[in-house]
């Protein structure tokens, strides 16, 4: 059973382009959460998604970031016009629809960095 | 609002054992977590506490009281491999609220 994916593990930005990062979660998970990680700092909750919904954006910056989970493919989570203080280490989690809801895997993370 | 807290840096011998601490402050809280994370790496879960005591988990334990908004992780028979970040993190609403990590550094 693979685990939650992430992809790229590493992603080099300039000043003005757009992240665009993405996260499979585990088989049979439903639920993804993304958090946000400075250097030296604690895991900092953003976005909970289900399958076409926004559950609860409140931990997002509200311009340039936003955050998607459709049908079919990954979630992904969008920062446009990056600027060098997004650059940080963005995890996904994910979580099962039922039974142990509050069990978050983790994937690998993609750590940004903004040139 | 949510608060966490635990210390920053510890540092341990290997074979010892060690707490690491975590006070917090929510409303509607759900349970309280732990996690391990090496540098570099993802967090992988460590414990989970939903009711006040203890959980014990082979060399790895969790307390949790509820009343007192207080948990703490206890490491047995530190091994070098257990010089990690060790996060604590609250369940309440949607989320887990993490606090900034304890660095667990243990020496020969």
């Amino acid at each position: 059973n693979a685990g939650v994916m992430q992809n790229p593990r590493h992603l080099v930005r300039r000043r003005g382009q757009e992240a665009r990062l993405r996260c499979s979660p585990m088989k049979g998970h439903s639920h993804v959460y993304w958090y946000r990680q400075l250097p030296e700092e604690g895991l900092k909750f953003m976005v909970y998604l289900q399958k076409e919904n926004i559950i609860d954006e409140s931990g997002m910056p509200k311009e340039r970031f936003s955050a998607e989970f459709p049908k079919e493919g990954p979630s992904i989570l969008r920062i446009q016009q990056v600027v060098r203080g997004d650059s940080a280490a963005y995890f996904c989690a994910s979580s099962p629809a039922t039974g142990s809801t509050y069990e978050q895997y983790f994937g690998p993370g993609t750590r940004l960095t903004v040139t | 609002g949510q608060n966490i807290d635990q210390p920053t840096e510890m540092t341990a011998t290997e074979g010892a054992i060690v707490q690491i601490n975590c006070t917090y402050q929510t409303s509607g809280f759900n349970g309280l977590f732990w996690y391990q994370q090496h540098a570099g790496e993802a967090p992988t879960f460590l414990s989970y506490n939903v009711l006040d005591g203890l959980e014990e988990k082979g060399r790895f334990s969790s307390f949790l009281s509820r009343s007192k908004g207080y948990s703490y992780l206890l490491l047995k028979e530190l091994q070098m491999k257990d010089s990690a970040s060790y996060l604590c993190a609250m369940w309440a609403g949607n989320m887990l609220t993490f606090g900034g990590g304890t660095r667990l550094m243990v020496k020969p």
